[in-house]
């Protein structure tokens, strides 16, 4: 089975300055989606940013980027010029390749990182 | 587009009564997931269905049940309330065997037991 760990229960940052949120995870697949989920006071899930592991290059979403380190197994996402309206949850989640059997029972979250924006 | 929709939006029991939660979506969706989030705990998978009058068992299943009847709609039933069942339900969908793999979310349900 698979195992996501975000490792800051919480993370604080000044608005307009950068801020970097961490994850890992832990697998034996070679094929894989990873993704980042937003989940503002609402409650609703948002979809930030997804990486498939078979592209090298770092997905990026306007000022949303990941750092994806596959032989490391970590996927960290980073945040440029926060704005107030980031603030909120957010979950790494990992996705089994549906292509090559698995992916079935959906998305293994991590335990999440509430952000904190200064103004 | 509705997308995801779950009802009801909040609810509160007793310990011991029985509810029944529903998800319905209206894009054809192959794969249907109800999950629960407490505190700290990010969202853990409760069952799970890849097609009509199929479902299966998750992370955290104990204490309920689920059906999928039609392939638009996905139930959860809790027979006899717990306390430890208080909890943000979420329901979300995807496509099946493609190469679209994200998972849309409903707004979620807010359950309290008292």
């Amino acid at each position: 089975a698979q195992t996501v760990t975000q490792s800051q229960p919480e993370m604080s940052v000044q608005e307009a300055e950068t801020v970097t949120l961490s994850c890992t995870y832990d697998t034996s697949e070679s094929d894989y989606y990873l993704f980042w989920y937003k989940q503002p006071p609402s409650r609703q899930m948002i979809l930030v940013i997804r990486q498939e592991a078979y592209k090298q290059q770092n997905a990026t979403e306007n000022r949303f980027s990941v750092n994806f380190q596959k032989a490391a197994k970590s996927f960290s996402l980073k945040i440029s010029d926060s704005q107030l309206g980031d603030a909120a949850m957010y979950f790494c989640a990992y996705r089994s390749d549906l292509i090559s059997g698995g992916g079935a029972d959906g998305l293994t979250f991590g335990k999440g990182t509430h952000l904190i924006i200064q103004p | 587009n509705a997308g995801v929709t779950q009802t009801p939006k909040f609810r509160v029991l007793k310990t011991g009564q029985s509810m029944t939660l529903l998800c319905a979506q209206d894009m054809n969706h192959e794969y249907m997931y109800w999950y629960r989030q407490d505190p700290g705990m990010g969202l853990r998978l409760i069952h799970y269905s890849v097609g009509e009058g199929t479902t299966a068992k998750g992370e955290v299943p104990d204490g309920y049940n689920v059906s999928r009847l039609k392939k638009q709609n996905f139930l959860l039933g809790l027979e006899s309330a717990a306390p430890s069942q208080t909890s943000v339900y979420f329901c979300a969908s995807s496509y099946g065997l493609a190469t679209n793999e994200k998972l849309f979310f409903g707004s979620g349900t807010q359950l309290s037991v008292l």
